[in-house]
């Protein structure tokens, strides 16, 4: 089984500012691992996934992440953020192989000050 | 494409009431998820389902829960009877391979 640690449950952050949003997770065998973001009264929505290859995975809206095998870690990081990156976001993972069960953290509030 | 879409987007409904949520997943997908959001348990997978057959229900939480997905284009969650401590937004999920899509939600409030 896999589970995901999401230490931050809130981070406030000035616009313009970089940010990162931690992820640890544990699991016995190989993972995929992805970041979700949730707008208010909205789904979730991909922002990006490490399935193989580069450990650094760029996606939507200038997020990046980059998967630490090692520190058991998928940190989530932006330069720069905007008014609209306010939003829910979780990580989640599961087994390469198999079914494609997800497990989900219990997601970062990022509020962005204006 | 259309994405996933789900039905109704909000649910009000007396304790005790049949619930029945719908959703469609993307065409072409052969799994789909169903999960549950509160604020007490976060994101909670209840079931899902591979070319239409039920393959891990460990999530449901009772048998007060029961998901069906007759054919590759529909699914449906009911509870009956419902109870105010099932009120959460319900999402559904498809996918073909390791990414999960999706759709907007179900808000359902039990009174």
């Amino acid at each position: 089984a896999q589970s995901v640690t999401q230490l931050d449950s809130q981070v406030p952050v000035f616009e313009e500012a970089p940010v990162e949003l931690r992820c640890n997770y544990s699991s016995s065998v190989s993972v995929y691992l992805f970041w979700y973001v949730q707008y208010p009264n909205q789904g979730l929505q991909l922002l990006l996934k490490y399935l193989s290859g580069s450990t650094l995975v760029k996606g939507i809206n200038g997020f990046e992440a980059e998967f630490n095998k090692s520190q058991t870690s998928f940190h989530l990081r932006k330069p720069s953020v905007h008014i609209s990156d306010t939003a829910e976001y979780f990580c989640a993972v599961s087994a390469n192989f198999g079914n494609e069960k997800l497990t989900f953290g219990t997601g970062t509030r990022l509020t962005i000050i204006p | 494409d259309a994405g996933v879409i789900q039905s109704p987007r909000h649910e009000v409904t007396e304790m005790g009431q049949e619930v029945t949520l719908r959703c469609k997943p993307i065409s072409g997908h052969n799994s789909l998820f169903w999960y549950r959001q509160t604020m007490m348990r976060g994101l909670e997978l209840l079931i899902y389902f591979n070319n239409n057959v039920p393959i891990d229900d460990s999530g449901m939480p009772e048998d007060r829960f029961s998901a069906k997905m007759p054919n590759a284009s529909f699914s449906t969650l009911k509870i009956q009877p419902s109870e105010p401590r099932d009120s959460a937004v319900y999402f559904c999920a498809s996918s073909l391979g390791q990414t999960q899509y999706f759709g907007p939600g179900t808000r359902l409030l039990v009174l």
